[in-house]
C-alpha cells in the first residue's frame, strides 16, 4: 500500500501567488516525521520544511508552512507569493518512528511551474 | 564546498558491465543513504548505513547490488552484470541525527544501460 501519495501531478501557478500541494500518509505508527523536499531540473534534492507528529503547531519555513491535519493524515504544503524559481518538483516524505537515523519514504511528487 | 559529493555525475554503460559509484557526506554526518529515483518518480530507499555498519537493505537491492562504508566516510554502490532496468538517477544522502532528522542530498549519479 502506497504510504505518501500526492495526487497532483502537476500544477501551474501565477507568479506571486500561493499554491497549496497536497500530500497524505497512512501509518500505524504514533511518532513519525513528515517531510517536504524541492528538486529542480539540476537533481539535487533540497530540504524545505519538516512537521514532527507530536508538534502542535504548523511548520514554516519563510515562504514555505506546512498544513499538517493529523487526523486526516494529510501534510499539504503551501507556497506564498511563488517565485519563477519556485518551478520545480515537489516531494513529500514519511519517516516512521522518531528515530532520526530511519529512512524516508517519499511520495511520486508534484511538478510545479510557475507563470509569469 | 561541504556539501555531499557523487561521483561520476554520469554514466553511460554497456548491459552486462559492471559500474561502482562513490559518495562522500558531508564529514561530520555518521548515517548514509542510497535511493534510486526513475524519471517522473519519487526517490526509493536502497540502503542505509550508521558509520561503517549498514543496517537496512531495500528488497530493491538485488544481489547484483552491493554498497559499502568501510571507514565511516565514503560509500560505494556497486551494480554488478547490469541490466536496462537498472538506468536510474542513484541518489546519495547523509544525516547527522538531529532531531528532524533530514537528509542532505547529493545531486545524484545518473547512470544509463544501453
Amino acid at each position: 500500500a502506497q504510504k505518501i501519495t500526492q495526487t497532483q501531478p502537476g500544477m501551474f501557478v501565477q507568479e506571486k501567488e500561493a499554491v497549496t500541494l497536497d500530500c497524505t500518509y497512512d501509518t500505524s505508527d504514533q511518532s513519525y516525521g513528515l517531510f517536504w523536499y524541492k528538486q529542480p531540473s539540476s537533481g539535487e534534492m533540497i530540504f524545505l520544511i519538516y512537521q514532527g507528529s507530536y508538534d502542535e503547531q504548523n511548520a514554516t519555513e519563510g515562504r514555505y508552512s506546512l498544513n499538517f491535519q493529523k487526523a486526516r493524515e494529510s501534510a499539504n504544503l503551501v507556497i506564498s507569493a511563488s517565485q519563477l524559481g519556485d518551478s520545480a518538483m515537489y516531494f513529500c516524505a514519511m519517516r516512521e518512528g522518531m528515530a532520526a537515523g530511519n529512512k524516508l519514504t517519499f511520495g511520486g511528487g508534484t511538478r510545479v511551474l510557475v507563470k509569469p | 564546498d561541504t556539501g555531499v559529493s557523487q561521483d561520476p555525475r554520469h554514466k553511460i554503460t554497456k548491459r552486462g558491465q559492471n559500474v561502482t559509484f562513490r559518495c562522500d557526506p558531508i564529514s561530520e554526518h555518521n548515517r548514509l543513504y542510497w535511493y534510486r529515483q526513475t524519471l517522473g518518480q519519487g526517490p526509493e530507499f536502497l540502503t542505509y548505513f550508521q558509520n561503517e555498519a549498514q543496517l537496512e537493505k531495500s528488497r530493491l537491492l538485488s544481489d547484483r547490488f552491493s554498497a559499502e562504508r568501510p571507514k565511516g566516510s565514503f560509500s560505494t554502490l556497486e551494480i554488478q552484470r547490469t541490466e536496462q532496468g537498472d538506468s536510474a538517477m542513484y541518489l546519495c544522502a547523509s544525516s547527522f541525527g538531529t532531531q528532524s532528522g533530514e537528509l542532505f542530498f547529493g545531486e545524484g549519479s545518473r547512470l544509463t544501460v544501453l
